[in-house]
């Protein structure tokens, strides 16, 4: 069974940094592209970030550029998203999301909460 | 940037009924190696998303028959047949022609 964990959400203030983990299980992480998603409160979805299986390929929303980062260790099976320099508007619920070979979001773990306040 | 506009904002159907959901474009969605990367997912009360559709038409992995995707260039159709009180939620179709957008969504609320 495929299973997605997020984690490392949390409280922080704007301008600071955060780390979130997702540890993949049930399938064979180093296979396949991975993305990040998030979804503000009480708002639509909106895609973060995707890293191809050997992170040869590595796409950002213009929201994130040059602030986020995405990154993968495939022998820890863990996908990861540097976020620096956070603002209120980056508050929301991130999820990780494994891609099929024609289909971008097939699996989706169940989020890590990341609130930007003062 | 690719704009994905879906109608209705809500739709409230009778358990059976069919509903039905457009996602228009502001772009074609066809690359140019001819496939359409558009897809559906359905955002259920107090869950994740899970993929529905992917390809414009092809159903993922468990997804009810009732499910059908349709439509080419800029305008397409999700179709639920026989709406059952586990389709209630939030759809929300997807492109990866030009980046990576969602549309706004559509709240599917049960009569």
């Amino acid at each position: 069974e495929v299973q997605l964990v997020e984690s490392g959400g949390g409280l922080v203030q704007p301008g600071r940094s955060l780390k979130l983990s997702c540890l993949a299980s049930g399938f064979t992480f180093s296979n396949y592209g991975m993305n990040w998603i998030r979804q503000a409160p009480g708002k639509g979805l909106e895609w973060v970030a995707s890293i191809s299986s050997s992170s040869s390929y590595i796409y950002y929303a213009d929201t994130v550029k040059g602030r986020f980062t995405i990154s993968r260790d495939n022998a820890k099976n863990t996908l990861y998203l540097q976020m620096t320099s956070l603002r209120s508007e980056d508050t929301a619920l991130y999820y990780c999301a494994r891609r099929l070979p024609r289909g971008w979001f097939a699996y989706w773990g169940q989020g890590t909460l990341v609130t930007v306040s003062s | 940037d690719v704009v994905l506009t879906q109608t209705p904002v809500s739709l409230s159907v009778t358990l059976g009924d069919q509903a039905s959901i457009s996602c228009r474009s502001s772009q074609s969605l066809e690359y140019s190696d001819g496939y359409t990367y558009l897809e559906w997912y359905l955002q259920k009360p107090g869950q994740s998303p899970q993929l529905l559709i992917y390809g414009v038409s092809n159903r993922f992995s468990g997804v009810p028959d009732r499910f059908i995707g349709s439509g080419s260039g800029t305008d397409f159709t999700l179709k639920i047949s026989r709406v059952e009180p586990e389709d209630l939620g939030v759809y929300y179709c997807f492109q990866a022609t030009h980046d990576l957008t969602f549309g706004s969504g559509t709240k599917l609320e049960i009569k």
